[in-house]
């Protein structure tokens, strides 16, 4: 079973929708969640962090967090072409060290 | 602020030659790390290095070297590069308080695209 787990896509939706990207990790003591874009030929980007369980808004994005089933999610409201990147959930492991462990991303297409 | 800054940005290398991916952040950060990524894999982390003087392995170390050569640097070393390390190499950058607790986020240069003949 990978750490992270997520679904590669792609995932379209049309522009003005909820576009909605889901992850899983193994570690359940795991502590700290995160969420980068990463546009094609460019470097990953944070959007969201959680910590604790429950939702988290940013403008037109929503992370969500469910410890018990191990379970972190990303909506985005009001998709826009721009939009349109891979998405990488990152999770962080109990540790002595900052190990921070990738899933492989779900690529999200914005359709005008 | 540049942030994270990488070079060179794209390199070529022949089988066993050897080259350096140099890394350098100009945030005051505490913790620096390697990556790679490759297609389906997602980024996998090389080598890391929680403060100034120390370094650790990562999930794929095998045929790298680095140096954390001050606060601010931290390079990759390919001692006889092989197809197999053809990739895109991130450096990223975390603040990394240290111990416990940490809201650190990574910050990523803009990638070494290596092609290794």
């Amino acid at each position: 079973q990978k750490e992270v787990e997520q679904n590669s896509g792609p995932l379209s939706v049309p522009e003005g929708a909820i576009a909605s990207l889901n992850c899983t990790y193994s570690d359940r003591g795991s502590q700290s969640f995160f969420w980068y874009r990463q546009y094609s030929g460019k470097s990953p980007e944070l959007i969201m962090s959680i910590y604790s369980n429950g939702d988290k808004e940013d403008g037109r994005f929503t992370a969500q967090l469910n410890k018990a089933s191990q379970y972190v999610s990303l909506l985005i409201r009001d998709s826009q072409p721009s939009d349109s990147a891979t998405y990488l959930c990152a999770v962080k492991a109990r540790g002595g060290y900052q190990k921070v462990t990738f899933g492989t991303g779900t690529k999200l297409q914005v359709i005008p | 602020n540049a942030g994270v800054t990488q070079t060179p940005k794209f390199q070529v290398l022949k089988t066993g030659q050897s080259m350096t991916l140099q890394c350098a952040q100009d945030m005051n950060h505490n913790s620096m790390y390697w990556y790679r990524q490759d297609p389906g894999m997602g980024l996998r982390l090389i080598y890391y290095s929680a403060s100034e003087g120390t370094t650790d392995k990562g999930e794929v170390p095998n045929g790298y070297n680095v140096s954390r050569l001050n606060k601010r640097e931290f390079s990759l070393r390919l001692e006889s590069a092989a197809p197999s390390q053809t990739s895109v190499y991130f450096c990223a950058s975390s603040e990394d308080i240290s111990g416990g607790w940490s809201t650190d986020t990574q910050y990523f240069g803009p990638g070494t695209r290596l092609t290794v003949l």
